[in-house]
């Protein structure tokens, strides 16, 4: 059972970079097969994809955050990385990791975490 | 973008009855859709991808179907644990997930 859980600050500051992990247990970022994905929901909201990534770092990022956005991968501590540059009050939400199945559907998510944007 | 919009925006109805959840594209997907279902508190969980396919330990109560522009999810006999809302996403990049559907209880 692949497992998923995500890490990093829960208060950012306007202007700052938010950032976080997702470490996977069960399961292998180097898997040929998957792809791994970041997805956010403001508080009350539907679901934002931010973006994903492949053990070999390629990327693929929502065009409406593609400016600020960067993820990366660690194979060696099988973890892959979200960070969003240039905060505002607009990015608060819950920031899941998932495992995204055939590049196409999220499979397995982590639990969520809230990042608040606030001074 | 593909847009996706659901209808309705909430669906209120009894445990037993039957629950019939609609999702269009804006442009053709084919059968490239998921449906996901989601719990206050929860992260959301993969129920039907590929349009019709049951995720895996999907309860039979679960079936999608549709092709094109136009998918249904549905319910067969709403379970007391399956009132949630309910997300479709498609996968065309950039991913993008309708607005949901929140099945309360009448």
């Amino acid at each position: 059972q692949v497992q998923l859980q995500e890490s990093g600050p829960g208060l950012v500051k306007p202007s700052e970079t938010l950032s976080l992990t997702c470490t996977v247990s069960g399961g292998s970022v180097s898997s040929g097969s998957d792809y791994w994905s970041w997805i956010r929901q403001a508080p009350g909201k539907g679901l934002e994809w931010i973006g994903y990534i492949y053990y070999t770092g390629d990327t693929n990022y929502n065009p409406s955050l593609k400016s600020r956005v960067i993820m990366s991968v660690d194979t060696s501590k099988n973890q892959f990385s979200l960070k969003l540059r240039s905060v505002t009050a607009a990015d608060t939400a819950v920031y899941y990791c998932a495992r995204v199945l055939s590049s196409s559907w999220l499979d397995y998510w982590g639990q969520g975490t809230l990042v608040t944007v606030s001074s | 973008e593909i847009v996706l919009t659901q209808s309705p925006a909430t669906l209120s109805l009894s445990p037993g009855e039957r629950a019939i959840l609609s999702c269009r594209a804006s442009q053709n997907i084919r059968t490239y859709l998921a449906w996901y279902q989601q719990k206050p508190g929860q992260a959301p969980r993969l129920l039907i991808y590929d349009a019709s396919n049951r995720a895996t330990g999907i309860p039979a109560r679960f079936s999608g179907s549709g092709s094109g522009t136009d998918f249904t999810l549905t319910i067969s006999s709403l379970d007391p644990e399956d009132f949630a809302v309910y997300y479709c996403q498609q996968r065309s990049s950039p991913f993008t997930f309708g607005p949901g559907t929140n099945v309360d209880i009448k």
